[in-house]
């Protein structure tokens, strides 16, 4: 079946530090790869896009690594702040145009 | 520019009862999709369409429906409420473009009882 594996375990880290969120995934082959962020009672934000031709995609803070033989992307924010604080979504978009989610991975930076 | 609206934000609706949930955007995408939110489960896809007049169902489409006459709508119908359907409701869009996401509403929080 497929599967979109987030760490369920919230990730503390301090501010300043450089945060990583690992998404793994089986039995897809996406077209794109995109990262969201949602904070409670509200919807998802999209973040970055990286497509399966790309290794790795950079905005300000954030950088997003995509390794399709590994079938993993990792997500960093980087100088990490108390606002960075929310849960980061991982989806795939395959060639069909689903957009399929992670359950997501929750934040907590400590200042 | 509004994005995307959903109304209502919050519902409750008895076991049988039907409703419609409403999805609009006024930014021309392309793609529109509903997708549910239960705790622990992640946002599953129930209906997308990439375009008017196109639609296709997702992970877990039985007891909804959904048309897209035009581009700028895609509501979600549910044709006879059941406790399981108690979730937060979120539509999304999208330009098929260079590094474009898709773009959520703000939600409807929807109760069955």
């Amino acid at each position: 079946s497929q599967k979109i594996e987030q760490n369920s375990e919230a990730l503390n880290i301090q501010e300043g530090k450089t945060a990583t969120l690992t998404c793994n995934y089986t039995n897809y082959s996406p077209a794109y790869l995109q990262w969201y962020r949602q904070d409670p009672g509200r919807g998802p934000v999209f973040l970055l896009l990286i497509r399966e031709n790309e290794k790795e995609k950079r905005k300000e803070r954030l950088k997003v690594t995509f390794d399709t033989t590994l079938k993993q992307s990792l997500f960093h924010i980087t100088a990490s702040q108390p606002a960075d604080s929310a849960t980061y979504l991982c989806a795939l978009e395959e060639r069909n145009n689903r957009l399929a989610f992670g359950k997501g991975n929750q934040v907590v930076v400590i200042p | 520019n509004a994005g995307v609206t959903q109304t209502p934000k919050f519902q409750v609706l008895k076991t049988g009862q039907s409703m419609t949930l409403q999805c609009a955007q006024d930014m021309n995408h392309e793609y529109m999709s509903w997708y549910r939110q239960d705790p622990g489960m992640g946002l599953r896809l129930i209906h997308y369409s990439v375009g008017a007049g196109i639609t296709d169902q997702g992970e877990v489409p039985n007891g909804y429906n959904v048309s897209r006459s035009t581009t700028e709508d895609f509501p979600l119908r549910l044709l006879s409420a059941a406790p399981s359907q108690t979730s937060v409701y979120f539509c999304a869009s999208s330009y098929r473009g260079w590094d474009y996401g898709y773009t959520f509403g703000s939600g409807t929080r929807l109760t069955v009882v």
